[in-house]
């Protein structure tokens, strides 16, 4: 068990660039959440897979923000036409067995948007 | 709707001393709660949770919690306060949807140990 892994730690851009990032969840987890946490606020939803299956996404998800798991493993969120909003901690979990079983989180990619 | 509120963004207690920090949620339907830790540029690392079985839970490093329907609240504490407990803490409260667990959190609370 390695844990959640989320690459980059850090990704600094600037405004109207876009960005990718990427989740390893724990191997066997088939489910997997990505939150957005800024500062000082705890992390908020934004969407939820089970497999490949992109199950829920928040209302948080605009237009610019797509995430896929393609093969119900890794999970890419992207990021597009970068806006000064967009800088916050963006935080990958995964868990596995009954929905209500507790969510282990990566380390996080903290973004800033110059 | 579900939501948290964490009394006191910021909680100071002495080196031995007793932690406490309080936890409400409201939810149309049984919750399901968590607490969690994070360390400064770390994710959330799971402290206990509560899925509807014993009211008091146990979690790590010597910390526990108590659901208590009547006051709707899951308050954390540990009896004995250590350096190392200096962090932020959530609360959370799990909403089962599509087959998932979508967590809403609390704002944290930042725990500090003084000598």
């Amino acid at each position: 068990d390695t844990g959640v892994s989320q690459n980059p730690r850090h990704k600094i851009t600037k405004r109207g660039q876009n960005v990718t990032f990427r989740c390893d969840p724990i191997s066997e987890h088939n489910r997997l959440y990505w939150y957005r946490q800024t500062l000082g606020q705890g992390p908020e939803f934004l969407t939820y897979f089970q497999n490949e299956a992109q199950l829920e996404k928040s209302r948080l998800l605009s237009d610019r923000f797509s995430a896929e798991r393609p093969k119900g493993s890794f999970s890419t969120l992207e990021i597009q036409r970068t806006e000064q909003g967009d800088s916050a901690m963006y935080l990958c979990a995964s868990s596995f067995g009954q929905s209500n079983q507790p969510q282990h989180f990566g380390d996080g990619t903290r973004l800033s948007i110059l | 709707a579900q939501s948290v509120t964490q009394l006191g963004s910021h909680v100071s207690v002495s080196e031995g001393a007793l932690v406490l920090l309080r936890c409400n949620y409201s939810s149309s339907v049984p919750p399901y709660l968590f607490w969690y830790v994070q360390y400064p540029n770390q994710g959330l690392q799971l402290l206990l949770k509560y899925t509807s079985a014993a009211t008091l839970v146990k979690g790590i490093n010597g910390f526990e919690a108590e659901f208590k329907k009547s006051e709707t609240s899951f308050h954390l504490t540990k009896p004995s306060a250590h350096m190392s407990d200096a962090a932020e803490y959530f609360c959370a409260v799990g909403l089962l949807t599509g087959g998932g667990n979508k967590l809403t959190f609390g704002t944290g609370t930042q725990l500090k140990v003084e000598l």
